[in-house]
């Protein structure tokens, strides 16, 4: 079980927006940037967004990330038919061993 | 253009052992880590492990830590992962990524921004 929470499924239309939310504590979102990554099917996980709120050079502006506290939030505007996949969180956990935290995964239906 | 490019997986049996390799271009070999993520069939994707730019600082993941280990070859620019005593619950494809930031001796973890495109690894008997 992921120590991140994401919701499992979230849907919306065509051209409407859908937020994406991801929930940690203390030594992982709290201490440290967050990553969101689209994993779309039969492809390679892609990057989105870095250092909370950062986009990747060729990722368009209606992917837009944000952070307060413990949680992040991805939010996705003008869905698309090729939106549809699933989306992660990601970050380091400062804890004792360390290593990187993934959040369980949101699958996007666009309806 | 950064490119990472998995290979080296396969069909095993449980106990066995598998080495997949990573091979990278485009960026300065040196300067970065480099992770292992895998994702289990109907699973979410789940980090494995990360060796340091100077190979001389490893994490793992507690599911794998004593039976995988992690390596890289600055002649080939190549990342290796040498998985001993495998299970079932391994299956998964395997894909290798760079991590964001240049290496200067703090902790990996910021982004894993160029993925390859994975490795797939069936351990049954």
């Amino acid at each position: 079980q992921s120590v991140l929470t994401q919701p499992p499924s979230v849907s919306a239309a065509p051209g409407q927006k859908v937020t994406i939310s991801c929930s940690g504590g203390n030594s992982d979102i709290g201490n440290n940037y967050v990553s969101w990554y689209q994993h779309l099917p039969g492809a390679a996980p892609k990057l989105l967004i870095y250092d909370d709120y950062k986009r990747p050079s060729g990722i368009p502006d209606r992917f837009s990330g944000s952070k307060s506290g413990t949680s992040a939030t991805l939010d996705i505007t003008g869905l698309l038919i090729g939106d549809e996949g699933d989306y992660y969180c990601g970050t380091w956990d400062s804890s004792l061993s360390g290593g990187f935290l993934f959040g369980g995964g949101t699958k996007l239906t666009v309806l | 253009q950064v490119r990472l490019l998995e290979s080296g997986g396969g069909l095993v049996r449980p106990g066995g052992s598998l080495r997949l390799s990573c091979a990278t271009s485009g960026f300065i070999f040196t300067d970065y880590y480099i992770g292992w993520i895998r994702q289990a069939p109907g699973r979410g994707l789940e980090w494995i492990s990360y060796i340091s730019s100077g190979g001389g600082t490893i994490y793992f993941a507690d599911s794998v830590k004593g039976r995988f280990t992690i390596s890289r070859d600055y002649a080939t620019n190549s990342v290796f992962l040498q998985m001993n005593d495998l299970r079932v619950d391994d299956t998964a494809v395997y894909y290798c990524a760079k991590d964001f930031s240049l290496d200067r001796g703090g902790y990996p973890g910021r982004a894993l921004d160029i993925w390859g495109q994975g490795a797939k690894v069936i351990v049954s008997a």
